[in-house]
């Protein structure tokens, strides 16, 4: 059974810092995305990734995967208090026909 | 806005009740998904329907069915409730049966007292 696992769970942050936000999973998959979850809200595609060596960017947020290690990272550059927010990683089991999810980060910036 | 849509957005509700959650995917998009989300479990999937068919079934209790009708809107109803089952109940849509992209909706919250 696929296992996805996030860390850290919590992250709080100084605003301007850099950080690293971690995902393994347990079995053999070459799509994993990333999302993104305000409280109370829905989940906001951040990244999809599809290959080996995948490295996105948007803003402040850089997403990579390397699948042979089986990781996803997502960095934060020069954190602003607007990146405050629940962040997921997702495998897709059957490409497309399941999604599991890690238990998600939770990442408050500080002003 | 992702153009999927759920109804309703809340719904509160006594243990041992059935409930009716609803989803509409985007236009044109022939696969709904649905997911749970709960303090306990995070978000987990529940079952895909493609073009009116079950296509994948996950942690999907017998209490729980789902089905997709002619116009690809999917309902999913929920049986003999207990409190467990409280949690925020997402539908996704994707473009096919095998698409790298699922868009969710705002979901649907639901409070079993």
């Amino acid at each position: 059974e696929l296992k996805v696992e996030q860390n850290p769970l919590f992250l709080s942050m100084q605003e301007g810092k850099n950080y690293t936000i971690y995902c393994n999973y347990s079995t053999t998959s070459d799509r994993l995305y990333w999302y993104r979850q305000d409280p109370g809200k829905s989940l906001e595609s951040l990244f999809v990734l599809l290959s080996n060596g995948a490295v996105k960017q948007e803003g402040r947020l850089m997403a990579s995967l390397d699948t042979k290690a089986r990781l996803s990272t997502l960095h934060i550059t020069a954190a602003v208090h607007d990146l405050s927010a629940t962040y997921f990683c997702a495998v897709d089991v059957r490409y497309g026909n399941k999604l599991v999810f890690g238990a998600g980060t939770i990442l408050r910036v500080k002003s | 806005d992702s153009g999927v849509t759920q109804t309703p957005k809340h719904l509160i509700t006594a243990t041992g009740q059935r409930v009716t959650l609803r989803c509409s995917p985007r236009s044109g998009d022939l696969s709904v998904y649905w997911y749970q989300q709960s303090l306990d479990q995070g978000l987990q999937f529940l079952i895909q329907y493609y073009n009116g068919e079950e296509r994948a079934k996950g942690n999907i209790l017998e209490r729980f069915s789902a089905q997709q009708f002619p116009d690809l809107h999917s309902e999913l109803n929920l049986s003999s409730l207990e409190l467990g089952d409280s949690a925020l109940y997402f539908c996704a849509s994707s473009p096919l049966g095998d698409s790298y992209e699922q868009y969710f909706g705002p979901g649907t919250r639901l409070t079993v007292t």
